[in-house]
């Protein structure tokens, strides 16, 4: 069972919003800045947001997200079919390390 | 560029030990954590622990402590996993990662390409 709680899946339409949740507590998300990674299966993850909103240089400004408390959420716009993959939230969590969320495979239909 | 390349695919039988390497390149390799993360056939990301190849100081995810090491070779850039005593369950890809700023608790912005090892009697 992963630290970090994610819906499982989610599914929407070509050019159309999608937000994905991420649900920890105050040891992890709560104390911590949340990235968020995108990952192709075969593929090395990638890395979408950090320090809670930041994108890191090439990732389009359809991506992003935010952090209130001990949840966080990812906002993808402009829904394209290459977005379809899984999307990982990540975290520290003190005396654990680097957390990761169960993954949410999002569907882009 | 920064790149992050790992050894070959692996097939090892339970109770085996494993060593998959990591060879960096592209920036300051004393500068940066390398964490290990896997993924299991069907799950998610899961983090194993990191190692500062300047120091070579790690710290281990604890429910891998007592199999697991991680260790580094600063005049080849290469930074090595260690998984001993493999059970079934140990199937998985293998990723190493760089963080993001040089701090431990930072993301990871490189990641090598993976490698698939297999435990099967």
């Amino acid at each position: 069972q992963s630290a970090l709680t994610q819906p499982p899946s989610l599914s929407a339409a070509p050019g159309q919003k999608v937000i994905i949740s991420c649900s920890g507590s105050s040891s992890n998300i709560g104390s911590n800045y949340v990235s968020w990674y995108q990952h192709l299966p075969g593929t090395a993850p990638k890395l979408l947001i950090y320090d809670n909103n930041k994108r890191p240089s090439g990732i389009p400004d359809r991506f992003s997200a935010s952090k209130s408390g001990t949840s966080a959420t990812l906002g993808i716009t402009g829904l394209q079919t290459g977005d379809e993959a899984y999307y990982y939230c990540g975290t520290y969590h003190s005396n654990l390390g680097t957390v990761f969320g169960g993954g949410t495979k999002l569907t882009v239909l | 560029q920064v790149q992050l390349v790992q050894s070959g695919a692996e097939v090892k039988k339970p109770g085996a030990s494993v060593m998959v390497s990591c060879k960096a390149s592209g920036y300051s390799f004393t500068s940066h954590y390398i964490h290990w993360v896997r993924q299991a056939p069907g799950q998610g990301l899961e983090w194993m622990g990191w190692i500062h190849p300047s120091s070579g100081g790690t710290t281990y995810e604890p429910r891998f402590q007592g199999r697991i090491t991680m260790t580094r070779d600063t005049s080849i850039t290469t930074v090595y996993l260690d998984l001993s005593r493999l059970k079934s369950d140990d199937t998985a890809v293998y990723f190493c990662a760089r963080d993001f700023d040089g701090s431990s608790s930072s993301p990871f912005d490189y990641w090598g390409q993976g490698t698939m090892v297999t435990v099967s009697s």
